[in-house]
């Protein structure tokens, strides 16, 4: 049962142009999502979060939104980088205290220069 | 280097052998967690601790794996007569407990043959 869903494997976009990767969940209980971000043989770096309670969040080039209706969160990168280019995860969790992360798949991003 | 540290890298190991992976954390977090990935899938959840205290177990933990964290710093994980399935990166992750974010190691990569 993948509670969390990354419905596209793979994107490219070109240097400079907005990135964005999507993600679904079907669990309601999940009150709190990251976006975590791995590069070939390293573990997953953190990129961002977002709580529930709030429908954006924004970190530099970085920004995630977050709609509760439709269960569906976004990572939004602008300008896309060429180091960029890793695999993106993203993950959620439950109530404050259970601090188990459910991750989806993975999105491979390729910047193209 | 203050991130989290697991050793070794890479092991590979004779089905039946038993293997033991250690995770040394960020030196100031309570919790520690254990994942494993497979090809093509995102981190599974498999064990996470406060301190010494083994608080959660994934059913994805069967019986031939433990894990320990004796003076609730380090931490291992022993899996017992190996199997091919079992073949996976482990991923060691950190954090302070009034914090969601989890820092990830590097992984050890297991290869059973």
């Amino acid at each position: 049962d993948q509670q969390v869903k990354q419905n596209s494997p793979s994107l490219s976009v070109q240097e400079g142009r907005i990135s964005i990767l999507n993600c679904d969940y079907t669990n309601s209980m999940f009150d709190y999502f990251l976006w975590y971000k791995k590069y070939p043989a390293e573990g997953p770096t953190f990129l961002i979060s977002i709580s529930s309670i709030k429908d954006k969040n924004e970190d530099g080039r970085f920004t995630v939104f977050l709609n509760k209706s439709a269960k569906h969160l976004s990572l939004h990168i602008v300008p896309s980088q060429p180091g960029d280019s890793a695999v993106y995860f993203c993950a959620a969790r439950k109530d404050f205290g259970n601090e188990k992360l459910t991750f989806g798949t993975g999105t491979r991003l390729t910047i193209i220069p | 280097d203050t991130g989290v540290s697991q050793d070794p890298r890479h092991k590979i190991t004779k089905r039946g052998q038993n293997v033991t992976f250690r995770c040394d954390p960020i030196s100031e977090h309570n919790r520690l967690y254990w994942y494993r990935q497979t090809l093509g899938q995102g981190p599974e959840f498999l064990t996470y601790f406060q301190n010494e205290a083994q608080l959660e177990k994934s059913r994805l933990l069967s019986d031939r794996f433990s894990a320990e964290r004796p003076k609730g710093s380090f931490s291992t994980l022993e899996i017992q007569r190996t199997e091919q399935g079992d073949s996976a990166m482990y991923l060691c992750a950190s954090s302070r407990i009034t914090n969601t974010e989890a820092f990830f190691g590097q992984g050890t990569r297991l290869t059973v043959v």
